[in-house]
């Protein structure tokens, strides 16, 4: 059982490219999401989704997609990166069964600078 | 905006110490939950209770909620420089599944 897994751990890109952050959980958690965690405002919600073919924007959607085609696999895509897109970037997964009070499992980041 | 802030930003304490953090909140909840990380890693929950709990205990961890005041506090008891960590308040709204997180306490407890 290996949690959530995310990869790349680092990346750098230069403006204007495109790339995905892969996230992959084995736990058939039903709920996932990616925040971005940057200096002095914690983690903020970019995307998540509550089962295969159902997404939805969190507070700071603008500039990624995702897209849910099995319950295990969880992409994020950056369109067109710009510096502001330097952070850290977790996904995170859950049950939703048994009222929302499952606890989150997150991966260990992938620490992402644009220049 | 961030759901939940919490209080104080930084907090330096020697160890067997006790540490308490706060968290307020701004909308209804269906429940509140704790969370640890340590420098480059990912977030490990804590401790979670639910909107009808008052207060919970885990080890050497106790949590209140008071959804009155829309505020909650995590007290670590007789601190370990092990202990020294960002610990995070995050809210699950009692309107739909997402989980938002507050800017965390960074803890030092100094051996």
């Amino acid at each position: 059982n290996a949690g959530v897994t995310q990869t790349p751990k680092f990346q750098v890109l230069k403006t204007g490219q495109s790339m995905t952050l892969q996230c992959a959980q084995d736990m058939n958690h039903e709920y996932m999401s990616w925040y971005r965690q940057d200096p002095g405002m914690g983690l903020r919600l970019i995307h998540y989704s509550v089962g295969a073919g159902i997404t939805d924007q969190g507070e700071v959607p603008n500039g990624y997609n995702v897209s849910r085609s099995t319950t295990e696999d969880f992409p994020l895509r950056l369109l067109s990166a710009a510096p502001s897109q330097t952070s850290v970037y977790f996904c995170a997964s859950s049950y939703l069964r048994g009222g929302n009070n499952s606890p989150l499992h997150f991966g260990n980041g992938t620490r992402l600078t644009v220049t | 905006s961030q759901q939940g802030e919490e209080d104080p930003q930084a907090l330096s304490i020697q160890e067997g110490e006790n540490a308490t953090m706060n968290c307020s909140y701004k909308t209804s909840i269906n429940n509140l939950q704790w969370y640890r990380q340590n420098s480059g890693r990912g977030l490990v929950h804590l401790i979670l209770i639910r909107s009808n709990e008052r207060e919970k205990h885990s080890g050497r961890l106790r949590v209140t909620l008071d959804t009155s005041k829309k505020s909650s506090s995590l007290l670590i008891t007789a601190s370990r420089a092990a202990d020294t960590a960002s610990y995070f308040c995050a809210t699950r709204e009692t309107s739909g599944s997402r989980l938002t997180f507050g800017e965390g306490t960074q803890l030092t407890v100094n051996p």
